[in-house]
Order: structure tokens, then C-alpha cells, then sequence
């Protein structure tokens, strides 16, 4: 089962920021929140990771909240190039895309309106 | 620096025949794995490897077999291929000791078993 509820599909105009949020209600104190995307037909791609704090890199922020329950990606500028399906994941800190993998759940469809 | 390479990119099978997936990573990661995704689905784990001579089985394992004798290649086994085994495959690799790390993913193989 599915550790992370997001919702199916978003939309958001070019050149705004898109913030994805994710639920992750029954996360445990060492389990990490991952965020990947899939562009068409393309396999995932890394975007960025946290555990407590928030976090910042080249692509996104990551906002998780002080009970870790849930999370929201930030893209702060998106583009059309920007329209992927966006997977929120937990795992944890031993296995963190290590010895059980990632587990993918359907993930939300960000479409990025011209 | 290729980073995770698939080989092939597509192929249609017989029912009943076999073949092999090819994956190599040069990134000189211990961690890879084999996912595979079907329409509108996110991915699943099939098999993943935590080092050269160790294999462990995921969430779909059946129908397939994989081995590691290299920390490069992880091949994946279709041994009799049945429709249901029409899919996306993606191979991934990722450094992982402890701790949080992000997963390279390849580009996938693309098969139709017919």
C-alpha cells in the first residue's frame, strides 16, 4: 500500500510557482521524503529529498511540516518543460533508494498551462 | 560518464520466447534494481541487487530472473514470455552505505509480448 497520498493532476500557468503537495500522515522518524518526476516516457528523474528541515537546490524547494505528516514540492518558476508526472515518496533512512528500492505510487500529473 | 544505459530500447516478443534486458551503470554504484511500469501506473520493484553476487526479489518477481556478477551490469531474465508481461522496464542505480541517496534511472525498454 501506497505510504503517500497526492492528488491525480494540477495545473499551473508558466512562469508561476507550482507547489505539489503530498500526505504522508503515517511516516516513521526515520524515513525520509523523496520527490522524483517522470517526464513522458522518460524514466524518473532525482528533484530533491528532506527529513526534517526544509530543504533548497537548483531545481525545487521541499516544505515539510513539523509533524512530517505532509509536504509540498515548489517549483518557483515553472515551465512548459516543467510538465511531468511528479512522485512524493518516503523511505527510509537504511533503504532511501537503497536495498527495497522506491516505491511509486501513481504520482500527480503537472501540466504547465502556456 | 553514461551514467545508466538500457539495452534495448524496444522489442516485440513471440509468446514463449526469451530474452535478456541488458543494464550498465558506470557511476560505480552497489545498489541497482529493475522496475517495470505499466500504462498509467506508476513503477513496480521486480528485482534489486545491493552488490556484485547478491540479488533480492521485489514486489512482482515472477516470470523473471536477474544476476550481478559485475557491481556494473544487472541483467534481467524473461524466460517465457507471456502478454502479461507487456511493459515498460526501467533499470536504476544508486550509492547507498547509509543514509539518504538519490536513484539514476535509465531510459527504458519498451516490450510487447504478442
Amino acid at each position: 500500500d501506497a505510504k503517500t497520498t497526492q492528488p491525480t493532476s494540477m495545473d499551473c500557468a508558466e512562469g508561476r510557482a507550482a507547489n505539489l503537495p503530498c500526505n504522508h500522515s503515517t511516516i516513521s522518524g526515520n524515513e525520509y521524503v523523496y520527490w522524483y518526476r517522470q517526464i513522458h516516457s522518460q524514466g524518473p528523474q532525482y528533484i530533491i529529498h528532506g527529513l526534517k528541515n526544509n530543504e533548497t537546490n537548483e531545481m525545487a524547494s521541499l516544505i515539510i511540516t513539523e509533524d512530517r505528516k505532509s509536504s509540498t514540492l515548489i517549483l518557483p518558476h515553472a515551465t512548459l518543460r516543467d510538465t511531468a508526472v511528479y512522485y512524493c515518496i518516503v523511505s527510509d533512512l537504511y533503504s532511501g533508494g537503497g536495498a527495497d528500492g522506491l516505491t511509486f505510487g501513481k504520482g500527480t500529473h503537472l501540466i504547465i498551462q502556456p | 560518464n553514461a551514467g545508466v544505459t538500457q539495452t534495448p530500447k524496444f522489442r516485440i516478443l513471440k509468446i514463449g520466447q526469451s530474452m535478456t534486458l541488458q543494464c550498465t551503470q558506470d557511476m560505480n554504484h552497489n545498489y541497482m534494481y529493475w522496475y517495470r511500469q505499466d500504462p498509467g501506473m506508476g513503477l513496480k520493484l521486480i528485482y534489486y541487487s545491493v552488490g556484485a553476487g547478491i540479488t533480492d526479489k521485489g514486489e512482482v518477481p515472477n516470470g523473471y530472473n536477474v544476476s550481478r556478477s559485475t557491481t556494473e551490469d544487472f541483467p534481467l531474465r524473461l524466460e517465457l514470455a507471456a502478454p502479461s508481461q507487456t511493459s515498460v522496464y526501467f533499470c536504476a542505480s544508486s550509492y547507498s552505505d547509509r543514509g539518504a541517496t538519490e536513484a539514476f534511472f535509465g531510459q527504458g525498454t519498451r516490450l510487447t509480448v504478442v
